[in-house]
């Protein structure tokens, strides 16, 4: 069965700290991987997808992701955070099984403090 | 536009009460979705529709009914709930394609579901 997992549940950061959330997933066809954002009292938003070719993709709000195949791995960095990055972000994994279905991780907290 | 619109925002229901959740969305999209989502937890998928037709239900308990009248529309009724089922209700939507690369998933904002 497919999983996501999120190596961290809460991480609290600096401004302008750097940061890197760990995401690996276990599916062995071909899938899609995002990385949505959820901040406090709205909804999910889509913050970079990777689908193929170049594994190191850019999101919004100066996010990154790395896709390395050989470690069923997507994760997120950012260079330097925001006290606005302040949010909780689902690591999902997309595949079709005769539909496509959304996996996604725990989830990440990450706060920012100013 | 890439909105997909959910009504009510908020909803408190008795265990007894039969409800409907809302999902809309004109971004031309085939496919649409439920998920639910409980507090600190992720979303988890409930049903799928795909042309108008359920592809995927995630056994979820007969008292969650998905309908999906037409392209534009989905449709969640409830009915007898349970307090357990309290969460956030999240609808989506997405191109249905043979190709992995175009399904991707817009979220509405939710409905807050409490059942008393």
């Amino acid at each position: 069965a497919q999983s996501v997992s999120q190596h961290n549940h809460h991480v609290i950061l600096s401004e302008a700290a750097s940061l890197e959330l760990g995401c690996n997933y276990s599916y062995g066809g071909t899938v899609n991987l995002f990385w949505y954002v959820q901040y406090p009292g709205q909804h999910l938003q889509l913050l970079l997808k990777y689908f193929s070719g170049d594994p190191l993709v850019k999101g919004i709000k100066g996010f990154e992701a790395e896709f390395i195949k050989s470690k069923f791995s997507f994760n997120l960095r950012k260079p330097s955070v925001q006290w606005s990055d302040t949010a909780e972000y689902f690591c999902a994994v997309n595949a079709y099984t005769g539909g496509f279905k959304t996996i996604f991780g725990a989830g990440t907290r990450l706060f920012v403090k100013a | 536009d890439t909105e997909v619109t959910q009504t009510p925002k908020h909803l408190v229901m008795g265990m007894t009460n039969k409800k409907s959740l809302k999902c809309e969305q004109h971004m031309g999209h085939r496919a649409m979705y439920w998920y639910k989502q409980k507090a600190k937890k992720p979303p988890e998928l409930m049903f799928v529709y795909s042309y108008e037709k359920l592809s995927i239900n995630e056994s979820v308990p007969s008292r969650f009914s998905p309908e999906c009248p037409n392209s534009s529309l989905l449709n969640l009724h409830l009915h007898a709930l349970q307090p357990e089922d309290s969460a956030l209700y999240l609808c989506a939507s997405s191109q249905p394609t043979d190709s992995v690369a175009k399904n991707i998933q817009y979220f509405g904002a939710g409905t807050r579901l409490s059942v008393l």
